[in-house]
């Protein structure tokens, strides 16, 4: 199974919805993180988390809201989705440690489109 | 802005040659280098990496070359295989929080 999985992997919706992407991990890292890529413009950190009870905003968290309901599960919400959300979304881990450590795995993403 | 560019969109390369990917940064406080691959429909994997304090780093058939005074980086594959065909990101990070910054990705296409 994979390490980090992300639901759902594909969404359409429409304007004005709530959506929310979930992630989930079983590397038992503290870290995880929050990216949409567009083309062009390669990764771009939303949110990330240092552990349960650390929230931090990234380069582009205007329209976003997060939730880390345990060391596993992080969430992503878009309260009002719009077209230009319309993006590729990779949920990340790390362990945190530093040096080589600081590898992060992604999960599979979720392209999400907004009509 | 960006602090991660990767000013080549895409990148063509002959089966058995060397394929050369060029990143370039502003950051000079960024201590650590990654590069990731990403094939379509997949999350992008880690490759490989290098210390601000190595100026090489090699693991099997790629090598990572850090030029700090240019503020350079550069991933040679060498000899290139098809399932190198891919999408390459250059990747930055500065200790102690150690947050990723990405550039925009070169994709590789290997022609046999």
């Amino acid at each position: 199974d994979a390490d980090v999985t992300q639901t759902p992997r594909n969404r359409i919706t429409k304007t004005g919805k709530r959506i929310m992407l979930e992630c989930s991990q079983t590397k038992g890292h503290d870290r995880m993180y929050w990216y949409r890529q567009d083309p062009g413009l390669g990764l771009q950190l939303i949110y990330y988390s240092f552990d349960v009870k650390d929230i931090n905003k990234g380069e582009i968290s205007d329209g976003y809201s997060v939730s880390r309901q345990a060391q596993a599960k992080f969430s992503l919400s878009l309260e009002s989705a719009i077209p230009n959300q319309t993006a590729l979304y990779f949920c990340a881990t790390s362990s945190g440690r530093g040096g080589v450590y600081n590898e992060q795995f992604f999960g599979p993403g979720t392209r999400l489109t907004v009509l | 802005d960006q602090q991660v560019k990767q000013n080549s969109p895409s990148l063509s390369v002959q089966e058995g040659r060397i394929s050369i990917l060029n990143c370039d940064y502003t950051n000079s406080m960024f201590d650590y280098f990654l590069w990731y691959k990403k094939y379509p429909a997949e999350g992008p994997t880690f490759l490989i990496s290098i210390s601000s304090i190595k100026d090489k780093n090699e693991d099997g058939r790629f090598t990572v070359f850090l030029n700090k005074s240019a503020k350079h980086l550069s991933l040679h594959i060498v000899p290139s295989q098809p399932g190198d065909s891919a999408v390459y990101f250059c990747a930055a990070s500065e200790s102690p929080d150690y947050k990723l910054s990405f550039g925009a990705g070169t994709t590789v296409t290997v022609r046999a």
